[in-house]
């Protein structure tokens, strides 16, 4: 099942530059999609959502852009702070409004914010 | 801020044992789920929960699953014959409408 794909495993960045995380998706029923944060021993935590209808949705540090044509969605955080080091999920809805269905979730990035 | 809460956060079970998994979401959350993330694997859908009923299951979820509500707070997952693959991290989540999706801290199930 790869209906969203994150290709890059992890991603290395200077504290205070900007992190750029990756996801795509091949599923054109999906019309929501969400960002999860993962520290070790602990469950997913949201951090921010983009519904299909919008290119753009900011919250503080992060922005996520979607490109429907591309089926590319991204994750900007900026400025980039050690303790955003964790690993983050990308995933994908197709009726999250109406009927809490499930996620669909891509493989995860490795973010490593170094001092 | 409200809370997913399962338990326990570790459990060891022989293989072919029955395993009950269980959670508190928030509540005034109305839909409940579980997923599971086998070890260096995406995190994988396994049933959703409405109305005191199964609302939507996936292929991992066979016969031997099944998830219950029992009282008013409570939701489990059973697993009833564990079998190796069975091995994973399954976290519960609750949301209200279907956007505010909440995921709890896991329970690492070890399968010998």
């Amino acid at each position: 099942d790869q209906q969203v794909k994150q290709n890059s495993p992890s991603l290395s960045v200077q504290e205070g530059r900007i992190s750029i995380l990756n996801c795509d998706y091949t599923n054109s029923m999906f019309d929501y999609f969400l960002w999860y944060k993962k520290y070790p021993a602990e469950g997913p935590t949201f951090l921010i959502s983009i519904s299909s209808i919008k290119d753009k949705n900011e919250d503080g540090r992060f922005t996520v852009f979607l490109n429907k044509s591309a089926k590319h969605l991204s994750l900007h955080i900026v400025p980039s702070q050690p303790g955003d080091s964790a690993v983050y999920f990308c995933a994908a809805s197709d009726a999250l409004e109406t009927s809490g269905s499930r996620l669909t979730f891509g493989e995860g990035t490795q973010l490593t914010v170094n001092p | 801020e409200p809370e997913v809460t399962q338990t326990p956060s570790h459990q060891v079970t022989q293989m072919g044992q029955e395993v009950i998994l269980r959670c508190v979401p928030i509540s005034n959350h109305l839909y409940f789920y579980w997923y599971r993330q086998i070890l260096g694997q995406k995190v994988e859908f396994l049933v959703s929960f409405y109305n005191n009923e199964i609302s939507e299951k996936s292929e991992i979820f066979d016969d031997q699953f099944s998830v219950e509500r029992p009282d008013g707070s409570n939701f489990t997952l059973k697993i009833r014959s564990t079998k190796l693959e069975d091995s994973a991290m399954y976290f519960c989540a609750s949301s209200d409408s279907g956007y505010g999706y909440t995921f709890g801290s896991g329970t690492r199930l070890t399968v010998v």
